[in-house]
């Protein structure tokens, strides 16, 4: 079955120290984006990809960093320049520029929290 | 920049009964899409309907149908003898029609299932 695969699950982080968490889809869709998920709050989109090798910020990109060398795969890095990282994680892929409507389908989330 | 407003940040409903949640959108485009996102405690999201702005009949899925006041910036999602499964964060989300297919989420309706 085709999906987006999100890991790890639950991830820590120390002090200054980065961190990168993975993004791996199979549905052949051309975007993806990373959104964050803090309580009480909506999801806000980190970064977002519309092909290979070219990505844009979204609204909240300070102290994260992703890249897009293959299709199939967007991670994110989360640096130590992120004062508050806590949230959950959310990776979504989509078509991409199909101006259908078809939604984004999301993984399954990564947990990060500072030791 | 396009936002997305729920005012409801919780809900209640007893089982078996029916529920609105409320959500409005700003926006200077006329051509967009519409989503209403269910995230129940596994913290998956799952696509619950999807609006076409240029459609003027109102969206159904089974126990789920909204309605879209296109001239209010309106888009609520009842649902129909509500079920415990339905227990979860309800999101509301906009998206351009064209162009990049980021979403713009609301914060959120936290609904509970009273048995």
């Amino acid at each position: 079955d085709g999906g987006i695969t999100q890991s790890p699950k639950y991830l820590f982080r120390k002090e200054g120290q980065n961190v990168t968490l993975s993004c791996e889809q199979n549905l052949n869709h051309d975007a993806m984006y990373w959104y964050r998920q803090d309580p009480g709050q909506g999801l806000r989109l980190i970064y977002y990809s519309q092909i290979v090798n070219d990505f844009q910020k979204g609204d909240i990109a300070e102290g994260y960093s992703v890249s897009r060398e293959k299709k199939e795969s967007f991670p994110l890095t989360v640096t130590s320049a992120q004062k508050n990282p806590t949230a959950f994680y959310l990776c979504a892929s989509s078509i991409g520029f199909s101006g259908t409507g078809e939604p984004q389908h999301f993984g399954d989330g990564t947990r990060l929290s500072i030791l | 920049a396009q936002t997305v407003t729920q005012s409801q940040p919780e809900m209640s409903v007893q089982e078996a009964e029916t529920v609105t949640l409320s959500c409005t959108y700003d926006t200077s485009e006329s051509d967009y899409y519409l989503f209403w996102y269910k995230q129940p405690p596994s913290r998956q999201m799952i696509l619950v309907i999807r609006q076409e702005a240029y459609k003027q009949q109102n969206a159904t899925e089974n126990r789920f149908s909204v309605n879209f006041q296109k001239a209010a910036k309106s888009f609520s999602l009842k649902i129909s003898d509500s079920q415990l499964g339905d227990a979860a964060m309800y999101f509301c989300a906009y998206r351009r029609a064209f162009g990049n297919e980021k979403l713009t989420f609301g914060t959120g309706t936290r609904l509970t299932i009273i048995p």
